[in-house]
């Protein structure tokens, strides 16, 4: 079955800073992609998603692009701040169109001032 | 309104109760879907109703047991816990049960955390 696997973390950086959390993915058929984010206390939030290969999606400053010849979702964003201290999944659909998000195991991110 | 709301935020309850966790949504979203998520650990899916119908049960102890009253509501009732069912609980919500292809997206609530004690 689609499985997703991300960088472990915690990922601590400094305000301003570059960030990459690397996601890879394996899966059958055409998967879409996703990358969810968790702030304390909360539900998940998506972030942001592609649907098809070379589709890059994007939002609040962070961006993701579909990459079908690397399996990959890796997450950036060019200037991070103290608010986006969270917890970020990657995600994708499950084979077969049933209805289920296969979650990879999350990253933390600590950004300090 | 697009929230996917969930009561209570906090439950605390011991091996021989029983109590329900409440979600409410007011998007007209005909799927509606529970999650446990352990601490640190990403949300496993439990159940997925469709149209006010049970699509999905992933195997889930019969100690939980979800209910969908109408198309914006959804409980899921608990009896006889153990401890280790001592989790966050979340509540989502899509348009339609299919995500991805056709381009949903899953709002979230909040989440009930439980303890078991």
């Amino acid at each position: 079955g689609n499985s997703v696997t991300q960088m472990e973390g915690p990922v601590t950086l400094s305000e301003e800073a570059f960030l990459t959390i690397n996601c890879t993915y394996t899966a059958t058929g055409y998967p879409s992609l996703f990358w969810y984010v968790q702030y304390p206390g909360e539900g998940l939030q998506l972030l942001l998603k592609a649907t098809k290969a070379d589709d890059k999606g994007s939002n609040k400053g962070f961006e993701a692009t579909y990459r079908k010849e690397t399996t990959s979702f890796h997450l950036e964003k060019g200037s991070v701040q103290v608010s986006d201290s969270a917890v970020y999944f990657c995600a994708l659909t499950g084979s077969g169109n049933t209805g289920k998000l296969i979650f990879g195991q999350g990253t933390t991110l600590q950004v300090k001032p | 309104d697009t929230e996917v709301t969930q009561t209570p935020k906090h439950l605390v309850m011991g091996m021989t109760n029983k109590k329900s966790l409440k979600c409410e949504q007011h998007m007209g979203h005909r799927a509606m879907y529970w999650y446990k998520q352990k601490a640190k650990k990403p949300p496993e899916l439990m159940f997925v109703y469709s149209y006010e119908k049970l699509s999905i049960n992933e195997s889930v102890p019969s100690r939980f047991s979800p209910e969908c009253p109408n198309s914006s509501l959804l409980n899921l009732h608990l009896h006889a816990l153990q401890p280790e069912d001592s989790a966050l609980y979340l509540c989502a919500s899509s348009p339609g049960q299919v995500v991805g292809p056709t381009n949903e997206k899953l709002f979230f609530g909040s989440g009930t955390q439980l303890s078991v004690l």
